[in-house]
């Protein structure tokens, strides 16, 4: 199994401030993904990094990658309220199946 | 394009009812996968299929069944409905070829057990 491991468990930060979730995971891994949940909804595949990079950038979303400490980070800047959701990381090893940790409930008050 | 689909949206069962939730893809996706979500947890694989008249069990097979129906379809099956089985249940799908595990989401089918 693959699980990623989601820390803080919830995060509750002001409109405009930075957000950071961390990841860790046990295996080796071809990529590592975040999910956004939003409340009563599926999951939104947000931003992949694959084990050969160690940062990746999409818009507000800046993600990087220690695969010597199996370990990745989330973090979405300059955040706003509609970023209020629950953050999901799975690290994938091809031909296996993702397994999703408990997620970070993260909580952008305006 | 409407992705992953899922019915229904909500259900309210009696203990010892049975009931079929469906998924449809029309990514032409091999894989498809059914999760539940318990309130504040992360999901939770129940059964997958990695390609069309496969099905293999996942992290809590027990109580649910599963038909491939063809390469857009995946249903999952609750032969005898218990409370333990009030869930959220999420449908997924990916393509194995992408090579990036990538995978997209239905909507969810909340079900109540009493």
């Amino acid at each position: 199994s693959q699980q990623g491991e989601e820390d803080p468990q919830a995060l509750s930060i002001q409109e405009g401030e930075n957000a950071t979730m961390n990841c860790s995971y046990k295996t080796s891994i071809n990529n590592l993904q975040w999910y956004r949940q939003n409340s009563g909804r599926g999951l939104v595949h947000l931003i992949l990094i694959r084990s050969n990079e160690r940062e990746k950038h999409s818009g507000r979303l800046r993600v990087t990658l220690d695969t010597s400490k199996k370990s990745s980070s989330l973090l979405i800047t300059a955040s706003r309220a509609a970023d209020t959701a629950s953050y999901f990381c799975a690290p994938y090893n091809q031909g296996g199946k993702l397994i999703f940790g408990q997620g970070t409930e993260l909580s952008v008050k305006p | 394009n409407a992705g992953v689909t899922q019915t229904p949206k909500f259900q309210v069962l009696k203990t010892g009812q049975s009931m079929t939730l469906q998924c449809a893809q029309d990514m032409n996706h091999n894989s498809m996968y059914w999760y539940r979500q318990d309130p504040g947890m992360g999901l939770r694989l129940i059964y997958y299929s990695a390609s069309e008249g496969t099905t293999d069990k996942g992290e809590v097979p027990n109580g649910y069944n599963v038909s491939r129906l063809n390469k857009r379809e995946f249903s999952l099956r609750l032969e005898s409905a218990a409370p333990s089985q009030t869930s959220v249940y999420f449908c997924a799908s990916s393509d194995p070829g992408q090579g990036s595990g990538e995978q997209y989401f239905g909507p969810g089918t909340r079900l109540t057990v009493t």
